[in-house]
C-alpha cells in the first residue's frame, strides 16, 4: 500500500519565519505534488515535480519554493511566511502513468 | 481557464437516504475524472472515469461520466453515518495537472 508521509500534522509559525514542509513517499513514484486546501476554494496546486531536481509551477506558486533532491522526498518552502499562507497543505504522489494521486494526511499550518 | 464545479457545496440527509453529488467541468485537454473522499485526513481515492456512459461501482457508491455534457455524478445509496465526508471531484488535464472542484460536504444524520 502506498504511503505518503508528511512530517508535521500541525505547525504554528510567526510571520517572516522560513518554513519547511517535508513529504516522503515509499512507492518510487516519479511525480510529487504540493496542494493547499482552503474552505470554498478546494485544492489548489502550488508546485509539482516529475523527476529528481525537476519542478514545475502550479496555479499558485507565489511565496513558495520547492526542493526535490531525492526521488522519495519533496519539500515545500515558505521563504518568509505570511498570514495568508495559513492553510492545510497536502502532499501527493503518483507514478508516471495515469494512476490516481495518493495523498498524505496534511499539515495544518497557522502563521501568526 | 480550466474549471471544475461541484454541487451542492453542502448536503445534510438522514441515514438510509440516497444522494447524488454533481461535478461539471471545463478543461482544454481532458484525460480523466476522479472522485475522492476526504474525512479528517488524506483524501482517499474512490473512482477514476475516462469513458462516457460506463458506470463504476463499489458497494453502495457508483459514478458515471458524460463527456458530451461535461459532467459526472457520484451516487451513494442507503447512506450511513460513515459516509459523512467531503467528496472531491478532480479532472486530469494534460499529462500532469489535476484540477479540483471545491468539494461537497456531506453530512449523514442518524
Amino acid at each position: 500500500d502506498v504511503k505518503v508521509t508528511q512530517s508535521s500534522r500541525y505547525l504554528v509559525k510567526r510571520t517572516g519565519e522560513k518554513v519547511f514542509l517535508e513529504c516522503v513517499q515509499d512507492m518510487d513514484h516519479e511525480n510529487m505534488f504540493w496542494y493547499r486546501q482552503d474552505p470554498g476554494l478546494g485544492l489548489r496546486l502550488i508546485y509539482f515535480s516529475y523527476d529528481v531536481k525537476m519542478k514545475e509551477k502550479g496555479d499558485i506558486p507565489e511565496g513558495y519554493s520547492v526542493s526535490r533532491e531525492k526521488k522519495e522526498r519533496f519539500s515545500l518552502i515558505l521563504e518568509s511566511a505570511s498570514t495568508n499562507q495559513t492553510s492545510m497543505y497536502l502532499c501527493a504522489s503518483r507514478s508516471r502513468d495515469n494512476s490516481p494521486l495518493h495523498f498524505g494526511n496534511g499539515t495544518r499550518l497557522t502563521v501568526t | 481557464e480550466d474549471k471544475v464545479v461541484q454541487s451542492p457545496l453542502s448536503l445534510v440527509v438522514h441515514e438510509g437516504d440516497t444522494v447524488t453529488l454533481n461535478c461539471s467541468y471545463e478543461v482544454t485537454n481532458f484525460r480523466s475524472l476522479l472522485w475522492y473522499k476526504q474525512e479528517k485526513k488524506a483524501p482517499t481515492f474512490l473512482f477514476m472515469l475516462t469513458s462516457s456512459g460506463i458506470e463504476k461501482k463499489s458497494g453502495r457508491l457508483s459514478s458515471i461520466l458524460d463527456k458530451k455534457e461535461l459532467f459526472s455524478i457520484l451516487n451513494i445509496t442507503a447512506t450511513q453515518t460513515g459516509d459523512s465526508a467531503v467528496y472531491l471531484c478532480a479532472v486530469k488535464e494534460g499529462a500532469q495537472k489535476l484540477v479540483f472542484g471545491q468539494g461537497t460536504r456531506l453530512t449523514i444524520n442518524p
